[in-house]
């Protein structure tokens, strides 16, 4: 049972256009949530996280947003950069004191071309 | 400030066999959790250590253990060796000081059962 879907596994924007990139979660626990970007043999680089008291988080190019109702939240990128192309991952946290255990999505590729 | 640094960068075992993975967590950081990276797929969470006691663990089968160091580097053991066990295993960090947690992955280490 996935609690944490990404149900685009590519998608294609070109450069200076905004590329949205979506996730959707079952488990009403899940109350921090986190967008990771992977290039090729590198490890997952943190991009922005929201806490489940807020519906959006801005930093620079990066929003998030999230509706806790639909159990949905989407990362905005505006405007989109070729540097930008790579495998991005939602997960997912559930608060229960110290440590959390990370629930990842599939991951999206975003290409974006010049 | 040192990242999150993981060894060796690959590695090629036979079924059955045993694997040690090696991880030195950020600096300051007291938290460490292991990752596995199918192709293809989001990283599946095996364990976290906080403090040197395991603080949690996914759905893992106890031939996978680990350890962490006073220094809060950590090891990541699989014993048996299955094919399936083939992936990359990813290492993150995090500063256990509140109810959310950033995690940082290290580059991570693959490993190719034969």
């Amino acid at each position: 049972d996935q609690q944490v879907k990404q149900n685009s596994p590519s998608l294609s924007v070109q450069e200076g256009r905004i590329s949205i990139l979506n996730c959707d979660y079952t488990n009403s626990m899940f109350d921090y949530f986190l967008w990771y970007k992977k290039y090729p043999a590198e490890g997952p680089t943190f991009l922005i996280s929201i806490s489940s008291i807020k519906d959006k988080n801005e930093d620079g190019r990066f929003t998030v947003f999230l509706n806790k109702s639909a159990k949905h939240l989407s990362l905005h990128i505006v405007p989109s950069q070729p540097g930008d192309s790579a495998v991005y991952f939602c997960a997912a946290s559930a608060t229960r004191g110290a440590g959390n255990m990370l629930t990842f999505g599939g991951g999206t590729r975003l290409m974006v071309k010049p | 400030e040192t990242g999150v640094t993981q060894s060796p960068t690959h590695l090629i075992k036979t079924r059955g066999q045993q694997v040690t993975l090696r991880c030195s967590s950020q600096s300051g950081h007291n938290t460490v959790s292991w990752y596995q990276q199918a192709l293809g797929q989001g990283p599946q969470f095996i364990f976290q250590y906080y403090r040197e006691e395991e603080n949690g663990r996914g759905n893992f089968p106890p031939r996978f253990s680990g350890l962490q160091f006073p220094n809060y580097s950590s090891e990541l053991n699989v014993n048996a060796l299955e094919l399936d066990d083939s992936a990359l295993y990813l290492c993150a960090s995090s500063l256990t000081v509140g109810v959310r947690e950033t995690q940082y992955f290290g580059p991570g280490t693959r490993l190719l059962v034969l």
